[in-house]
């Protein structure tokens, strides 16, 4: 009966490195959004997907960031060559279908350094 | 178009009071109004929703009030409790996914 689930919790990287968040959604939940969270904000829309599909990256910048959602495994957000305008909270949620209801994970926080 | 507000920023009630935040959109085809609320550390976590069928929905302590008209709904906590204290997010979406967020009320609730 596990939620979602996001690692790493934290992650440090210094300035140029690759950063690799990943997130599995909860059981039988094939629908994954990704947000970001700046320090005392709201959440904003990255990404969104399905097994193996984008559906809407529109919140997405469009150097450095990418995600991925295989057939098998987890959903991954990568980010190239981080800068400290990167750090922040990243959530993951994921839903049963486009409509129903986000459940969130705990988030990973980024530090670059 | 696309933004939500929400306020105050931050909130302090007393034990047992009740507590209001605000929020306002500017478009339209929003059709779905969630709360959420967040403690430090964790992820947001959904609270109470609706949809702009109906003017108010109840879950226990927590009642949301949808203003079609006025394109502003608030979220009323009754009998506020200290375990309330978090941060709270309104949000809308004309999709049910890529939601757009408030800026989040701290709401600290005084024993």
């Amino acid at each position: 009966n596990a939620g979602v689930m996001q690692n790493p919790r934290h992650l440090v990287r210094r300035r140029g490195q690759e950063a690799r968040l990943r997130c599995s959604p909860m059981k039988g939940h094939s629908h994954v959004y990704w947000y970001r969270q700046l320090p005392e904000e709201g959440l904003k829309f990255m990404v969104y997907l399905q097994k193996e599909n984008i559906i809407d990256e529109s919140g997405m910048p469009k150097e450095r960031f990418s995600a991925e959602f295989p057939k098998e495994g987890p959903s991954i957000l990568r980010i190239q060559q981080v800068v400290r305008g990167d750090s922040a909270a990243y959530f993951c949620a994921s839903s049963l279908a486009p409509r129903n209801e986000q459940f969130f994970g705990p988030g990973t926080r980024l530090t670059v350094l | 178009q696309q933004q939500v507000k929400q306020s105050p920023q931050s909130l302090i009630v007393q034990k047992g009071g009740i507590s209001i935040i605000n929020c306002a959109y500017e478009n339209t085809a929003f059709d779905y109004f969630p709360w959420y609320q967040q403690f430090p550390g964790k992820g947001p976590a959904l609270l109470i929703a609706i949809r702009p069928d109906v003017s108010e929905k109840k879950e226990g302590r927590f009642t949301i009030s949808f203003n079609k008209s006025a394109k502003q709904f608030s979220l009323h906590i009754m009998d506020s409790q200290p375990g309330d204290s978090a941060t709270y997010f309104c949000a809308a979406s004309y999709s049910n996914y890529q939601l757009i967020w408030g800026a989040g009320t701290k709401l600290i609730i005084k024993p």
